[in-house]
């Protein structure tokens, strides 16, 4: 069973420019995760879709967005980089749970895109 | 927003002593996962808690859910070079989607 693949791995950009991050998740998973993870800190939370609707958002400024396409399928995009944008950012997948109350989507992750802003 | 308390930050360790690291919160949680992330990779699930007093062990790791519902904690026996990395708890609530993380403990073991 094939895991959750991230592209690019790496990617380097400068400030100002925009980038889009794939995520495909694992067969069967309908829930796409995508955090940020800066050197030392921990994963700052930035978005989740489920069924192509976005169902929770962190606190990142408008310039990050995201989507999900039909076949679950994720994209990420930041817009007008800056160099604090610099981070590996995590897309994670889990499955179907539309309930709140069915306990927990354990997620699993990618490996990452790792993304530098000159 | 809600937050878990992971202590400790960081542990320097000696190859085979055994660790010990938890995660505290305010809030009561539904749910307790434990994931180590590896240097330049995503993190992995090594256990998931889902029961209030539930010990569940996966090798030498051992993870219990605090019978608060407030905490939990995460034991290594016996540590290896391999255990390196950094080590996350992450809680749900009912009241949430959301995953909430702690900040991570990076364990590091001297040569």
């Amino acid at each position: 069973k094939a895991g959750v693949t991230q592209t690019p791995r790496y990617l380097i950009k400068t400030r100002g420019q925009q980038v889009t991050l794939s995520c495909s998740p694992i067969s069967g998973h309908r829930s796409v995760s995508w955090y940020q993870q800066t050197p030392g800190q921990g994963l700052q939370f930035l978005f989740e879709y489920f069924s192509e609707t976005q169902r929770n958002k962190g606190n990142f400024p408008g310039r990050f967005s995201g989507r999900q396409f039909s076949n679950s399928r994720s994209e990420m995009n930041v817009s007008t980089l800056e160099l604090g944008d610099s981070a590996l950012y995590l897309c994670a997948s889990s499955l179907p749970n539309s309930s709140v109350s069915s306990g927990a989507n354990v997620l699993t992750f990618g490996a990452g895109s790792r993304l530098t802003v000159l | 927003g809600q937050q878990l308390n992971q202590s400790p930050q960081s542990m320097f360790i000696q190859e085979g002593e055994d660790v010990s690291m938890n995660c505290t919160s305010s809030s009561i949680f539904n749910t307790w996962l434990w994931y180590k992330q590896d240097p330049g990779e995503g993190p992995v699930l090594l256990i998931a808690l889902y029961k209030a007093g539930e010990l569940t062990s996966n090798g030498r790791l051992t993870a219990q859910f605090g019978i608060t519902r407030k905490d939990s904690f995460l034991n290594i026996s016996a540590s290896i070079p391999s255990d390196v990395g950094i080590y996350f708890c992450a809680g749900h609530m009912d009241s949430n989607y959301q995953l909430i993380w702690g900040a991570g403990t990076k364990l590091i073991i001297k040569p």
